[in-house]
């Protein structure tokens, strides 16, 4: 069956250019995650959605990152203003609920020179 | 805020050795403890999800327990193969929070 799917699958921008990732979740998925893996790091939680709540932000880096998801389909994650230090790849991961199972994407893998 | 701890941070063993590791989670409205393998250049790939207090789960030579009263889990790899390597995330699920991803333990099996 289909998967979590992400796209690009890679992008390379310059410093100070905005950029905007999406993440198509598996159907039925209430809840969706964004993570980030930067060079030599472990998985860093960036925002999560759980069907028509308010999302998770806690984990956000700062102000130039924000998401959006649209009922329990398609999200995408905007990162204004990029800085170096943003390159990474980008996870997202699906479940049918909070405590469940997360079925993770390929990632996008940024690079911002 | 909660935090899932795993130790060690590394570990590497030649091939044939079998070897664990920790995770180590808070225990109040505790809900399921999850298991992940991430393999480099890859995303992380489910293998467990244990509920109960003494469950165990075991895939091939990968097994995994579950002490929900004292709030950890061990993972155990019988006979490591050098394609076991990759980084083991264990995460903790809860009542009144999303799931939370412990730093993992990066296993370098070497033939």
């Amino acid at each position: 069956g289909a998967g979590v799917s992400q796209s690009p699958s890679n992008k390379v921008t310059e410093k100070g250019k905005d950029v905007e990732l999406r993440c198509d979740p598996i159907s039925g998925h209430t809840a969706l995650y964004w993570y980030r893996q930067r060079l030599g790091q472990g998985l860093e939680f960036l925002i999560y959605f759980q069907g028509n709540s308010a999302p998770d932000k806690s984990g956000l880096p700062s102000d130039r990152f924000s998401a959006e998801r649209t009922g329990e389909s398609v999200s995408t994650l905007t990162i204004q203003r990029t800085q170096q230090e943003d390159s990474a790849v980008y996870l997202c991961a699906s479940s049918f609920s909070r405590q469940g199972t997360q079925y993770f994407g390929p990632g996008t893998r940024l690079t911002v020179l | 805020i909660l935090n899932v701890e795993q130790s060690p941070q590394s570990l590497h063993v030649q091939e044939g050795d079998s070897t664990n590791f920790t995770c180590s989670f808070p225990s109040s409205n505790f809900y399921a403890l999850h298991w992940y393998r991430w393999e480099t250049a890859k995303s992380p790939e489910a293998l467990f999800v244990m509920t109960l207090n003494g469950d165990e789960k075991k895939k091939g030579r990968i097994s995994a327990t579950l002490n929900t009263k004292e709030g950890y889990s061990y993972l155990y790899i019988k006979g490591s193969q050098p394609e076991d390597s990759a980084t083991y995330l264990c995460a903790s699920a809860y009542n009144t929070d999303k799931l939370i991803f412990g730093t993992g333990t990066r296993l370098q099996v070497f033939p």
